[in-house]
């Protein structure tokens, strides 16, 4: 039992460069996160997902895409990666009827030039 | 807009002493509260949670927070602080109706002296 993994675990991207974030569960949850962690402001919920095919916007989207094709995978795009994207990204998972207790990945360091 | 606030960025204590980490959230309706830890380079790892139970939780580590509904605080304790506490502690609220979505505090970097 794996838990929750994330690929990659480091990456450096340069300015306009695309990319996609895996997040992968294999404790048959229902909701995923994904969130973003910067120095000195905590962690900030990007996007979520309440189950299979299902997506919502969290507290800063924009500049990211999520897909949730598969219940275990929750997919988080960019586009066109900015600067102000460095960060490092978690992912978490939760399921009723205690889904108000997410856990985490370990996290991808993600450096854009 | 809902919010969590997290005193102090850097907590440093002797080995030994009492751990006392503060958290004040904002809402007038009792939330779910968290506490998280994270060690250098890890992902976050829940301490201990309250969901309207018991107002004194009881988490892993020898870590306790009480729920104070009329200050609006969820202060996490530790009696005795250990090397190995040293990490970075984040509250965090769920509010009633957000489908699980967690607002973290910005932190707490602990430090323990020998």
């Amino acid at each position: 039992n794996a838990g929750v993994t994330q690929t990659p675990k480091f990456r450096v991207l340069k300015t306009g460069q695309s990319m996609t974030l895996l997040c992968a569960q294999d404790m048959n949850h229902e909701y995923m996160y994904w969130y973003r962690q910067d120095p000195g402001m905590g962690l900030r919920l990007i996007h979520y997902s309440v189950g299979e095919g299902t997506t919502a916007k969290g507290e800063v989207p924009d500049g990211y895409n999520v897909s949730r094709l598969k219940k275990q995978n929750f997919l988080l795009g960019l586009e066109s990666a900015a600067p102000s994207q460095t960060s490092v990204y978690f992912c978490a998972s939760s399921y009723p009827p205690s889904w108000e207790t997410q856990y985490f990945g370990p996290g991808t360091r993600l450096l854009v030039l | 807009a809902q919010s969590v606030t997290q005193l102090g960025s850097h907590v440093s204590v002797s080995e030994g002493a009492l751990v006392l980490l503060r958290c004040n959230y904002s809402s007038s309706v009792p939330p779910y509260l968290f506490w998280y830890v994270q060690y250098p380079n890890q992902g976050l790892q829940l301490l201990l949670k309250y969901t309207s139970a018991a107002t004194l939780v009881k988490g892993i580590n020898g870590f306790e927070a009480e729920f104070k509904k009329s200050e609006t605080s969820f202060h996490l304790t530790k009696p005795s602080a250990h090397m190995s506490d040293a990490a970075e502690y984040f509250c965090a609220v769920i509010y009633g109706g957000s489908q699980g979505n967690l607002i973290f505090g910005k932190g707490t970097k602990l430090s323990v002296k020998p």
